[in-house]
């Protein structure tokens, strides 16, 4: 059965200074992976998105992530975080294999404080 | 473009009331999810639409909880009767299917139920 785990519960950050939001993940066949962050009562909003290609993934917002098969991980960066990016971080995982179901699967989640 | 749009966005009942909450999903997708998200979590799939067919309903606690999507567009997720341990936020996504696994699922902003 394909698995995601985020190991942090929650990481602290000075504003200015680099963020790293860990994933790493277990599939079948090869994986698509997903990152989402979700703001107080808001919906999860969509950040970027690995399917095949380059392991270095840019997305919104100034952030990007890096897929490492041998590692099976795909972690969450930012290179200068600002206060905004305050939120939980839900990476998530589909299996590529048909008898996967075509489902995505997320982990529980990371919130992120960013200090001024 | 307009986002996935549920409502209602906050709802609260007593235990045993029934409960509906609806969903519009992008303009053009062709599939659509309801997702259940308890505090902190992860969101877990409940059910998944392609156009009118439920494909995976397997989640679905199908002796209280019901959903349909007519004519492959709008859909409804209802509860009756609620229990206290339904007391989360449901999510809809909606997504346009290509390579299998591959789309991106958007999602709106959730009605947080609290059950009484």
């Amino acid at each position: 059965a394909q698995s995601v785990a985020q190991p942090e519960d929650q990481v602290n950050v000075a504003e200015g200074n680099p963020l790293t939001v860990k994933c790493t993940y277990s599939v079948s066949g090869n994986p698509y992976l997903f990152w989402y962050v979700q703001y107080p009562n808001r919906g999860l909003q969509f950040l970027l998105k690995y399917i095949t290609g380059d392991n270095l993934v840019k997305g919104s917002y100034g952030f990007e992530a890096e897929f490492n098969k041998s590692q099976t991980s795909f972690h969450l960066k930012k290179p200068s975080a600002l206060v905004s990016d305050s939120a939980l971080y839900f990476c998530a995982v589909r299996d590529s294999l048909k008898a996967a179901g075509n489902k995505l699967t997320f982990g529980g989640g990371t919130r992120v404080l960013v200090k001024p | 473009e307009a986002g996935v749009v549920q409502s209602p966005r906050y709802k609260i009942i007593e235990k045993k009331q029934p409960v509906a909450f609806w969903c519009n999903p992008i303009s053009g997708h062709n599939t659509l999810y309801w997702y259940l998200q308890n505090l902190g979590q992860g969101p877990e799939l409940l059910i998944r639409y392609e156009n009118e067919e439920a494909v995976d309903d397997s989640q679905l606690p199908k002796d209280r909880f019901s959903a349909e999507r007519l004519k492959g567009v709008d859909s409804t997720l209802k509860i009756q009767p609620a229990e206290l341990g339904d007391s989360a936020v449901y999510l809809c996504a909606s997504s346009l299917q290509g390579r299998l696994g591959t789309d991106t699922q958007y999602f709106g902003p959730g009605t947080r139920l609290t059950v009484l």
